[in-house]
């Protein structure tokens, strides 16, 4: 079956702008998760879903950081006003929610941000 | 706070040799996950295996073995007869809590090359 798609896959943006990534998870899947890769701080966690809540959006690193879930499906995270600090992948990953144990997350390709 | 160290930065080896990747993990749970992810050149994480805190045997899957060590709070994986397509970053991930899904914290990574 189809996996974790994201788009877009690459997306050069100016500082200051606003830039939205998206994430369709695997079909069935409740939970979805936003991590952030980069060079210097490896693989931070964001923000996760359940269905259309986010009981944990702790790895937010700031304000500007916002993300949604509408339908139980697709997640857009937003960045407002872009800082060169914000250049790293971005991966999205859903698992199942058996609300019994952890269940394995797997993961798309990734959106690779670049703000100059 | 649950943290991973993966104390190993780079290795590389020629191909054919045995490789182990160390992992080492510190929570105050006594329930948890571990995970090992693969990242290849190609840039998406793909899901190696999953491990809750009571299951200690090890496990052999073809050319891969883990050895779960609650003693040492290790998690070290084994690659047997190791070829050029094994070439990757590998990620030990921990998650803390039971009975519900939660965030993945990842150790920086180790990155093998095996050499022809």
């Amino acid at each position: 079956g189809a996996g974790v798609s994201q788009s877009p896959s690459n997306k050069v943006t100016e500082k200051g702008k606003d830039v939205e990534l998206r994430c369709d998870p695997i079909s069935g899947h409740t939970a979805l998760y936003w991590y952030r890769q980069s060079l210097g701080q490896g693989l931070e966690f964001l923000i996760y879903f359940q269905g259309n809540s986010a009981p944990d959006k702790s790895g937010l690193p700031s304000d500007r950081f916002s993300a949604e879930r509408t339908g139980g499906s697709v997640s857009t995270l937003t960045i407002q006003r872009t800082q060169q600090e914000d250049s790293a992948v971005y991966l999205c990953a859903s698992s199942l929610a058996s609300g019994a144990h952890q269940e394995t997350q797997y993961f798309g390709p990734g959106t690779r941000l670049l703000v100059l | 706070a649950q943290k991973v160290t993966q104390a190993q930065t780079e290795i590389s080896v020629v191909e054919k040799e045995d490789v182990t990747l160390d992992c080492v993990y510190e929570t105050r749970d006594t329930t948890y996950y571990l995970f090992w992810y693969k990242q290849p050149p190609s840039g998406e994480l793909v899901f190696l295996i999953r491990r809750n805190s009571f299951d200690e045997q090890n496990e052999i899957s073809g050319r891969y073995s883990w050895n779960f060590q609650k003693s040492t709070s290790s998690f070290n994986f084994t690659i047997t007869a190791s070829q050029v397509v094994d070439s990757a970053v590998y990620f030990c991930a921990l998650s803390e809590e039971a009975g519900a899904n939660s965030k993945l914290t990842f150790g920086k990574g180790i990155t093998l090359s095996v050499r022809p």
